[in-house]
C-alpha cells in the first residue's frame, strides 16, 4: 500500500509567523501535490511537482511557496501565515506511469493560524 | 478552470438503504474519479470510470459517467454504517495529473 506521511499532524501558528508542512511518501512517485481542504469547497490544488527540485503553481497559489529537494520530500511554505490559511492541508502523490493517475493521499494537517 | 461539483451536500440515510449522488463538471474529461474520505483520514479512491465508458461497478459501487450532459453518478447500495464519509468526485482537463476535486457530498449512514 502507498504511503504518504505528513508533519506534524496538527500545528498552531501565529498570524505573520512562517510554517512549514513537510510531506514524505516512499512509493517512488514521480508526482506529488498539495491540497488544502475548507468545509464548503472541497479540496483545492496549491502547488504540486512532477520531478524533484520543480514545482508548479496550482490553482491557488498565492500565500504559499513549495520545495521539492527529493523524489521523497515535498513541502510546503507560508512565509507570512495569515488568518486565512487556516485549513486543512493534504499531500498527495501519483505514480507517472498510472495510466489512472490515481492520488494517494497523506492523513492531512490540520492548521490553525491565531 | 474546469471543477466537478456534488449537487446534494449531506445526505443522513439508514444502514441497508441505497444512496446516489451526483457530480457535474464543466470542461472536458478523461476520467472521473470518486473518493472517500472518512473522519480524520485523507481521501481514498473507491471507483473510477473513464470517459469511454458510460458505467463501472465495484462491489456495492456503481458509478456512471454521462459525457453528454457532464455528469457523473456514484451510488452506493445496501450502505452500511461504515459507509459514513465525503464522497469526492475529481476530474482532470486532459493534461493528466490534475486534479479538480468538487465540494463534496456527506453521507451519514445510521446503524
Amino acid at each position: 500500500e502507498a504511503a504518504v506521511t505528513q508533519s506534524p499532524r496538527s500545528k498552531v501558528a501565529v498570524t505573520g509567523g512562517k510554517v512549514t508542512l513537510s510531506c514524505h511518501q516512499t512509493n517512488n512517485h514521480d508526482y506529488m501535490y498539495w491540497y488544502r481542504q475548507d468545509t464548503g469547497h472541497g479540496l483545492r490544488l496549491i502547488h504540486y511537482s512532477y520531478v524533484a527540485d520543480s514545482t508548479e503553481k496550482g490553482d491557488i497559489p498565492d500565500g504559499y511557496k513549495a520545495s521539492r529537494p527529493s523524489q521523497e520530500n515535498f513541502s510546503l511554505i507560508l512565509e507570512l501565515a495569515s488568518l486565512s490559511q487556516t485549513a486543512v492541508y493534504f499531500c498527495a502523490s501519483s505514480d507517472a506511469r498510472d495510466n489512472n493517475e490515481r492520488l494517494f493521499f497523506g492523513h492531512g494537517t490540520k492548521l490553525s493560524v491565531l | 478552470s474546469q471543477w466537478g461539483e456534488e449537487n446534494l451536500q449531506a445526505l443522513s440515510i439508514q444502514e441497508g438503504e441505497d444512496v446516489t449522488m451526483n457530480c457535474s463538471y464543466k470542461t472536458y474529461t478523461t476520467v472521473v474519479q470518486w473518493y472517500r474520505q472518512k473522519s480524520g483520514k485523507g481521501p481514498a479512491l473507491i471507483i473510477l470510470i473513464r470517459s469511454n465508458e458510460r458505467e463501472k461497478r465495484s462491489g456495492r459501487l456503481r458509478a456512471t459517467l454521462d459525457t453528454s450532459s457532464q455528469s457523473s453518478s456514484l451510488s452506493i447500495t445496501g450502505t452500511l454504517a461504515t459507509d459514513t464519509a465525503v464522497y469526492f468526485c475529481a476530474t482532470d482537463n486532459s493534461a493528466g495529473n490534475k486534479l479538480t476535486f468538487g465540494i463534496g457530498t456527506r453521507v451519514l449512514v445510521r446503524p
